[in-house]
């Protein structure tokens, strides 16, 4: 099974920051099967990005990802208030597995 | 407008049952694999059952397998959880998600607002 570890765990920024969130798998994913998700207190999940670079529908184009076979990242150009919460990544390749989360707070 | 609505949560006995459902809209439910994602208090999100589309194949976590069913009736656009045995360690959040295509691979593109299980005595 696919051992996904998330860092930082915390991330402490302020608005206008650029955040980078990774993702490593334990194997290859299987090219660029890899969703990021963004979920806000008290809220459920989104979908912010697949096939590890592609933006849902929706989405700012603040938000980037890029990487494959194992080594994935979440870029946040320039950090909105609204832009902090836990971000997921999980990928949808062989397995369903979701990484452990990233938390983005407000420092 | 794709909607997820979720039904059935509420407080249940540990080893007793319990059933969620999902009333989907908005698409075409037949067409796309379906899953139920959970989160426990404070905790990050697991994976816990998918069923594909028209053939319906389904698939558990480790930890559900032998207790949990998932099932479908595409005549009613309705995903189910049947839950049995449940633990304290099964009290979570439970999302309705849908796929991003009939079968694998497919990620979640669309979830529920999420109904609350807990399992205490």
């Amino acid at each position: 099974e696919i051992v996904l570890t998330q860092s930082p765990d915390t991330l402490s920024l302020s608005p206008g920051e650029r955040a980078t969130l990774s993702c490593r798998a334990s194997q290859s994913v299987g090219s660029t099967n890899l969703a990021w998700y963004q979920q806000k207190p008290g809220q459920a999940p989104r979908l912010l990005i697949y096939g590890a670079s592609n933006r849902a529908t929706g989405i700012p184009d603040r938000f980037s990802g890029s990487g494959s076979g194992s080594d994935f990242s979440l870029t946040i150009s320039r950090l909105e208030p609204e832009d902090f919460a836990v971000y997921y990544c999980q990928p949808y390749g062989s397995s369903r597995t979701f990484g452990q989360g990233t938390k983005v707070e407000i420092k | 407008e794709v909607q997820l609505l979720e039904s059935g949560g509420g407080l249940v006995q540990p080893g007793g049952s319990l059933r969620l459902s999902c009333a989907a809209s908005g698409f075409t439910f037949s067409s796309y694999a379906m899953s139920w994602v959970r989160q426990a208090p404070g905790k990050g999100l697991e994976w816990v059952s998918a069923i594909t589309d028209s053939s319906g194949d389904t698939y558990y976590a480790d930890s559900v397998k032998g207790r949990f069913a998932i099932s479908r009736d595409n005549s009613k656009n309705t995903l189910y959880l049947q839950m049995n045995r449940l633990r304290a360690d099964d009290t979570a959040v439970y999302y309705c998600t849908k796929g991003s295509s009939g079968g694998r691979p497919y990620y979640f593109d669309f979830w529920g607002q999420g109904t609350l299980v807990p399992v205490s005595s």
